[in-house]
Order: C-alpha cells, then structure tokens, then sequence
C-alpha cells in the first residue's frame, strides 16, 4: 500500500504569509496527487487535482507542484478564510485512493 | 447546482445494520462514478467504496470489504451504502462524492461532496 505523509501536521501563520505544506509518497504516484481544504464542520472541497491544476472558482493564490514522490501545496498570501486542515490525496492505485493525515493551518 | 444530501445515518450497536442513501441533484448522475469517504472524529478522511455510473463495477477499501456494499439506483439519482457486521471503529461521518476523470484511470478527484452524515456504532 501507499502510504501518503504531510508535513507539517500543523502550522501557525497569520493573514499575510506564504505558507506551504509538503505530501511524500512511499513510492512514486507520478501526478496523481489531489489537495483538498476541509473547516470544522464542512465537507472537504477540492483544491487542486493532478498535482498542480487549479480547481474552476479556487483563488489563484493556490497552488500546488511536485511529481513522483515529492508534492508541496502553496498559499502566496494567507488570508482569513484559508485556516482550514489540508489533505493530499494519492489517485495513483485507483481504484483504492489514499489521503494523507492533513495539515491543521491555524492562526498565529 | 450539483447537490448530494445524504441520509440514513444514526446510532446502532455492534453488529448491527444501517443503509445510508446519498440523494443527487443537477448532474447526469447515471454517467458519474460515486464513491463514500469516511472521516472518524477528530481523525482524518478514509476512502470506504466506489462505484461506476452503470454500477457494474464496486470497488471497497479492506477495512469494509465483505461488510458493506455499495450500490445505486438511476432511475432515483441515488446512491446507498449498506453496512453490515458494524463495528465500533466504523464510526464516522460518511461523505458521498463524485468522481471526476481527467484523462486516464489514475487521474481522477472528488469535485463534490455531500454534507456528510454520522454513524455511531455503540451499545
């Protein structure tokens, strides 16, 4: 099985900052890689698919890279409404799909 | 709109039953591919099953397999989840999601989601 490890499990940032958050694969899954952003009390909601196309009505301060093993998730500037927990997602042996731990982005 | 409203959820003891229902509105629901996603509380988001629009093919994650099935129905723009043999680790909010393919089988992402519905397996 593929395991799928976000880094870090959480960060404090303020409005503002870039921040980014890293996924590492166990083994190579290409591009297959998705990122969603899930707030207390909602469904998640699809950010990016394919490592690095933006999803129709995301903000472009979005964005993701990576191929292989090696993923990463950038915010250019922070603002209130991303505090939110952030999850990978593996696509690469579907149709079993693996989600990382998430990444719990909370205010500084 | 794309809608998905899930129903069904509730409290029911080990080894007991429950079929959630996943209701979908404003897409062609018999050509999108389905799938349930688990998230257990204050833990993070598990993929349970999927499924093709025709509903030929199931697919399910280990943990499930032999217990659940999922199936639908596309005269009713429905999607159920029967759950089996439940246990105390199945507790979960269950989220139905769409399946979208961008141009191969491994290339695929949930674009919509349900709003979730909880299941509590307890005694």
């Amino acid at each position: 099985d593929i395991q799928m490890t976000q880094s870090p499990s959480s960060l404090s940032a303020s409005v503002g900052d870039r921040v980014t958050i890293t996924c590492r694969a166990s083994q190579s899954i290409a591009n297959y890689l998705n990122w969603y952003q899930q707030k207390p009390g909602e469904a998640p909601k699809l950010l990016i698919y394919a490592a690095s196309s933006l999803q129709s009505g995301v903000p472009s301060r979005f964005s993701g890279s990576g191929s292989g093993t090696d993923f990463t998730l950038t915010i250019s500037s922070l603002q209130p409404e991303d505090f939110a927990t952030y999850y990978c997602q593996q696509t690469y042996t579907t149709p079993t799909r693996t989600f990382g731990h998430g990444t719990k982005v909370e205010v500084k | 709109e794309v809608q998905l409203v899930e129903s069904g959820g509730g409290l029911v003891q080990p080894g007991g039953s429950l079929r959630l229902s996943c209701a979908a509105s404003g897409l062609t629901f018999s050509s999108s591919a389905m799938s349930w996603v688990r998230q257990a509380p204050g833990e993070g988001l598990e993929w349970v099953s999927s499924i093709d629009g025709s509903g030929a093919n199931t697919y399910y994650a280990d943990s499930v397999r032999g217990r659940f099935t999922i199936s639908r129905d596309n005269s009713r723009n429905t999607l159920y989840l029967q759950m089996n043999s439940l246990r105390a680790e199945d507790t979960a909010i269950y989220y139905c999601a769409r399946i979208v393919y961008c141009g191969s089988v491994s290339c695929n992402y949930f674009d919509h989601w349900g709003q979730g519905n909880l299941v509590t397996v307890s005694s």
